[in-house]
């Protein structure tokens, strides 16, 4: 299993702001991704995040809003950029080890964001 | 696309006893995975269980099973012996056996929240 640290566990920021939000997994994974929740909703996709190269962002999503860095195989950010009280959400790493049929993803505990 | 649709938003079990979770999915794939997550109030997506589409025995993972029916496009969580430490979000989904694209991308349905009475 892989153990993910993410920072901070929640903020409250001012709108036109942005925030960066860490992910560290304690191991090297393949696959890294970052998910929104919105309040009372299921999970979303943002991006694959890749490593040395550009993120995969998903339906909906844009780098401009949502720039990700994935410098090295346990470390990825997201930014989430010129914020507006509808970016408030829960965002949620995920990791995990692709191209096995013993492939398993886990999860952060998430980032509370609160944009007033 | 795939979807995943859970039709239970809340369910309420007693302490000790079984409740059933469902969920159906829709894919025009035959290789595919299918899980249940759990997310308490700390939010963090915990896996419950896991199921490969090729397998047709289900899945048990000590008081968790499946019934996995790959032609209804049904895949329901059973939890036995519930205990307080249940309570939670329970999320099913969906994740292609299929690589490009988004190779991991869960595809997810909206929850079912577990309460359990003591």
């Amino acid at each position: 299993s892989a153990v993910i640290s993410q920072k901070p566990s929640r903020d409250i920021c001012q709108r036109g702001t942005s925030l960066t939000i860490q992910c560290q997994v304690d191991s090297q994974v393949t696959m890294m991704f970052w998910y929104r929740q919105q309040p009372g909703q299921s999970l979303t996709l943002i991006a694959t995040a890749n490593q040395g190269s550009e993120a995969t962002y998903e339906s909906g999503f844009v780098i401009d809003k949502f720039p990700i860095s994935r410098p090295n195989l346990t470390f990825s950010t997201l930014t989430v950029s010129n914020m507006s009280p509808e970016d408030s959400s829960i965002y949620l790493c995920s990791a995990g080890t692709g191209g096995s049929s013993n492939e398993k993803l886990f999860f952060g505990s998430g980032t509370q964001l609160s944009v007033l | 696309a795939q979807t995943v649709t859970q039709s239970q938003p809340e369910m309420s079990v007693q302490e000790a006893e079984t409740v059933t979770l469902s969920c159906t999915y829709d894919t025009s794939e035959s290789d595919y995975y299918l899980f249940w997550y759990k997310q308490p109030p700390s939010r963090q997506m915990i896996l419950v269980i896991r199921q490969e589409a090729y397998k047709q025995q289900n899945a048990t993972e000590n008081r968790f099973s499946v019934n996995f029916q790959k032609a209804a496009k049904s895949f329901s969580l059973k939890i036995s012996d519930s205990q307080l430490g249940d309570a939670a979000m329970y999320f099913c989904a969906y994740r292609s056996a299929n690589y490009g694209g988004s190779q991991g991308n869960l595809i997810f349905g909206k929850g079912t929240k577990l309460s359990v009475k003591p």
